[in-house]
């Protein structure tokens, strides 16, 4: 089992909310990621992060931000959440400098915007 | 630009028949290839992968796949097909320098039945 971890698992909220969804591992990784997927969908990259202090937006435009203070941990925040929001969001985590594309996933955080 | 596909969205096989998932790739230079599995309602699970040597790649769970340079093709095969084994499956290709991000099939949804 990976150990990565995402919270909360579920989540609803009503339009306008300012929401975080967590990301932590204790891998030491430094590569991570956010990834968004609608359910039974294919993996669209939000951010990525090579290590503390960087931070990258991916391929799908997302009005989310994220941070990564820590190594272990990578947060993504919406500031104001909207019904097109609604998703699921995998976080991953791989080793730097391998590049060989063996990320470990989370077990995602459904998100519904009402 | 470097691309996978996954030409099937679904594939339906009886349990103990042998299975394949298709997966075809478009990549400058030598590919990095990858599956993943997804079971509902969790994250990623990596599969196996192919770097370089055998085209045949043995993986977790009894999966194996065969790397095609002529046809361009990563097929997913197993022998004797469990119920256990549906799931949803992801081909992946690893882009090039300097971004090694990993582009996304659609995904296909195995259903074994008993």
């Amino acid at each position: 089992e990976a150990d990565i971890y995402q919270t909360p698992r579920y989540l609803v909220i009503g339009t306008g909310k300012k929401i975080t969804l967590e990301c932590s591992q204790t891998m030491g990784h430094d590569k991570m990621y956010w990834y968004q997927q609608d359910p039974g969908m294919e993996l669209h990259l939000i951010h990525y992060s090579y290590g503390v202090n960087s931070t990258e937006k991916g391929d799908l435009s997302s009005e989310s931000t994220v941070s990564r203070i820590r190594t272990e941990h990578f947060p993504l925040t919406l500031e104001s959440a909207r019904p097109s929001h609604t998703s699921q969001y995998l976080c991953a985590s791989t080793l730097a400098g391998t590049n060989t594309g063996e990320l470990f996933f989370g077990e995602g955080s459904r998100l519904t915007v009402l | 630009a470097q691309s996978v596909a996954q030409p099937e969205d679904q594939v339906n096989v009886a349990e103990g028949n042998p299975l394949t998932v298709k997966c075809t790739y478009s990549v400058s230079g030598n590919p990095y290839l990858f599956w993943y599995v997804q079971y509902p309602n969790r994250g990623l699970q990596f599969l196996l992968k192919y770097i370089t040597g055998d085209n045949l790649v043995k993986g977790s769970y009894g999966f194996e796949a065969e790397f095609n340079k002529s046809q361009t093709s990563f097929h997913l095969k197993k022998p004797s097909a469990l119920v256990s084994d549906s799931a949803l499956y992801f081909c992946a290709v690893r882009d090039i320098a300097p971004n090694y991000q990993l582009i996304w099939g659609a995904g296909t949804k195995l259903i074994i039945k008993p």
